[in-house]
């Protein structure tokens, strides 16, 4: 059975950074890219980057390219996602969420349980 | 950079109706990186459709997906009261960055 378990909710103050886990299990860690997404209290799903646990190669969008760093650790199956310079606005469910890609189709398959980080003074 | 838009942003409908949901992307997107998922409160989003029009393990045949292009559409052939959520569609063409559309909340009449 494929699980993705991600860490406990955090709270930062602003300026801080945040860095959260996502552990693997169930399936081969390294054959699938694994996206980042985060959803704002009442808001859609915003796409942060994906990252290939083979290699580490990573992939930011734009609007956090600076501040976003995923990594990995293959000797536990472990994803991670760091935020940092944090503001109100970061304040989100962060979601790791594994890639399936295939000659006829390419898709998130699984998600984490998500993450809550909260951005307060 | 592909915006994919969703609409309506909000669609009320009764158990029983025919749900029509549609997803507009700004440039035109490979059908075989076209995906629906379905959020529902306190929830992770789950898989429904993959490949524009593929359904996901499990997910019941009143789910279809269709499109092609700039255009495609997730349509639930007869409303049942778990299927009330919101929907978001998203490409993973061939490069990121990889979006999501702002969503459709389908909510009871």
């Amino acid at each position: 059975q494929e699980q993705l378990v991600q860490s406990g909710a955090e709270v930062r103050k602003p300026g801080a950074s945040v860095k959260v886990s996502c552990k693997a299990s169930g399936y081969t860690f390294t054959s699938y890219y694994m996206h980042w997404v985060r959803q704002a209290p009442g808001q859609g799903l915003e796409w942060m980057g994906i990252i290939h646990p083979s290699g580490g190669g990573t992939d930011y969008a734009q609007k956090f390219q600076g501040r976003v760093t995923m990594t990995r650790d293959t000797s536990t199956s472990t994803v991670y996602m760091e935020l940092s310079s944090l503001r109100s606005e970061d304040t989100a469910m962060y979601y790791c969420a594994r890639d399936y890609c295939s000659t006829t189709s390419c898709y998130v398959v699984n998600w984490g349980q998500g993450t809550l980080v909260t951005v307060s003074s | 950079e592909i915006v994919l838009t969703q609409s309506p942003v909000t669609l009320s409908l009764s158990p029983g109706e025919r749900a029509t949901l549609s997803c507009r992307a700004s440039q035109s997107v490979s059908s075989i990186y076209l995906a629906w998922y379905q959020q529902k409160p306190g929830q992770a989003p789950r898989l429904l459709i993959y490949g524009a029009s593929s359904r996901a393990a499990g997910i019941p045949d009143r789910f279809s997906g269709s499109g092609s292009g700039t255009d495609f559409t997730l349509t639930i052939s007869r409303l049942e009261p778990e299927d009330f959520a919101v929907y978001y569609c998203q490409q993973t063409g061939s490069s990121p960055p990889y979006s999501f559309g702002q969503g459709t909340k389908l909510e009871i009449k």
